[in-house]
């Protein structure tokens, strides 16, 4: 049984450009969350993904955006990026009525230079 | 708007010692909290799931209790081990998203 998977594991940007961050649920999970940590910080809510709209979304701005498909994966697109956005972004999934166990992948470490 | 708190941020202490980490939380209204241990760079494992209706929960060496109306969850750790060497952090659930604290960083000397 695969658990959440995240793509890539590893990524450098530069300022401005825009970034593609993937997700793959546990199987048989049907919500995907998002959240970003800084280093030294606890992770932060940045949007949840329930039938494929987004359904809940957390303090941050419209450069940050995301998608459903109908496999339930999930990707989160960042554009312009700028420093502050250097973080590990984590994906966490779950089944809807039961959100109480999300399952975490092990995340994306995002430098921005 | 919910906040949360853990204190101490970091901890050090020799193999064997039995541990208190300490999570406090300003908005009663929640679903569940939960505590996670975080390796370093890694994703977050969850280790035990507490309900708003529930007082306690034990897994193993590991015992985490809530008292929901001061706003505080306690997560013991008795006989420490240098594999506990981790981030362990509390999130609470009150929309079904995760709220976290910022986490204690436990090293766990032989």
């Amino acid at each position: 049984d695969a658990g959440v998977t995240q793509s890539p594991t590893h990524l450098i940007k530069t300022r401005g450009q825009q970034v593609t961050l993937r997700c793959s649920p546990k199987s048989g999970h049907d919500t995907v969350s998002w959240y970003q940590q800084a280093l030294g910080q606890g992770p932060q809510f940045i949007f949840q993904y329930y039938e494929e709209e987004e359904r809940q979304r957390g303090n941050f701005p419209d450069r940050f955006s995301g998608h459903q498909f109908p496999n339930y994966s999930s990707e989160l697109n960042v554009n312009a990026l700028w420093l502050g956005d250097s973080a590990l972004y984590l994906c966490a999934s779950s089944l809807a009525g039961n959100t109480d166990t999300q399952y975490f992948g092990p995340g994306t470490r995002l430098t921005v230079l | 708007k919910q906040e949360v708190t853990q204190i101490p941020a970091a901890l050090s202490v020799p193999e064997g010692e039995n541990l208190v980490l300490n999570c406090s939380f300003t908005d009663s209204a929640i679903y569940n909290l939960q505590w996670f241990r975080q390796d370093p760079g890694k994703g977050l494992t969850s280790l035990l799931l507490i309900q708003s209706s529930q007082r306690e929960q034990t897994s193993g060496r590991l015992n985490a209790s809530l008292d929901k109306s001061s706003g505080r969850s306690t997560l013991y750790i008795a006989a420490s081990q240098p594999g506990d060497s981790a981030t362990y952090l509390c999130a609470v659930d009150n929309t079904d998203k995760l709220i976290f604290g910022t986490g204690t960083r436990l090293q766990v000397f032989p």
